[in-house]
């Protein structure tokens, strides 16, 4: 089992629509939780983190975190075709240092 | 803003050769990561420092080896460059107290 696991896609989406990422995570003390966005042949900016169960917005953005399902999500309301891209769900685990282990990212399409 | 560059965008280097990616932040991180991004695989740590003359094997640190002498700079050394070390190479900082880590824009190497 892979410790942070995402759904390649492609994940289409209409203009103006919702689009929702998910990734599940193994290490169930983990407690630092990330998402990256990555252009195409671009590197990974960071857009959100949550540290805690629940909701977190910033503006079109809102990261969902679920401990207990060991699930963190990330909603795009209003997508547009700029957030076109992969996105990268992040995990710090538990122990040792602050080691960020990547899921393999899901790559969103907006359609016009 | 964060600053974190690599120092060199592309590279082709032959099997063999002892290979040196560079990396510098402006911003007295702490911590600093080297990554490999391979489509498919996703981002793969290799080594991770988080002091001076400090390192940390990552999940795939075999045919590497990494220097930090002074805390803005952390060095990826490839021995003896293979085929199979084609890839791209991200490398990253984040400070000690925050988990948020800031990449550089990437090294697309090529062995050949």
């Amino acid at each position: 089992q892979k410790e942070v696991e995402q759904n390649s896609g492609p994940l289409s989406v209409p203009e103006g629509a919702i689009a929702s990422l998910n990734c599940t995570y193994s290490d169930r003390g983990s407690q630092s939780f990330f998402w990256y966005r990555q252009y195409s042949g671009k590197s990974p900016e960071l857009i959100m983190f949550i540290y805690s169960n629940g909701d977190k917005e910033d503006g079109r953005f809102t990261a969902q975190l679920n401990k207990a399902s060991q699930y963190v999500s990330l909603l795009i309301r209003d997508s547009q075709p700029s957030d076109s891209a992969t996105y990268l769900c992040a995990v710090i685990m538990s122990g040792g240092y602050q080691k960020v282990t990547f899921g393999t990212g899901t790559k969103l399409q907006v359609i016009p | 803003d964060v600053k974190v560059t690599q120092s060199s965008r592309y590279l082709v280097k032959r099997t063999g050769e002892k290979v040196f990616l560079e990396c510098v932040q402006d911003m007295d991180h702490e911590n600093m990561f080297w990554y490999r991004q391979d489509p498919g695989l996703g981002l793969r740590l290799i080594y991770f420092s988080y002091d001076v003359k400090m390192k940390e094997k990552g999940d795939i640190p075999e045919g590497y080896s990494v220097s930090r002498e002074k805390k803005e700079r952390f060095s990826l050394i490839l021995e003896s460059a293979s085929t199979n070390q084609t890839s791209m190479y991200l490398c990253a900082s984040s400070p000690r107290d925050r988990d948020q880590a800031f990449f550089g824009q990437g090294t697309r190497l090529t062995v050949v």
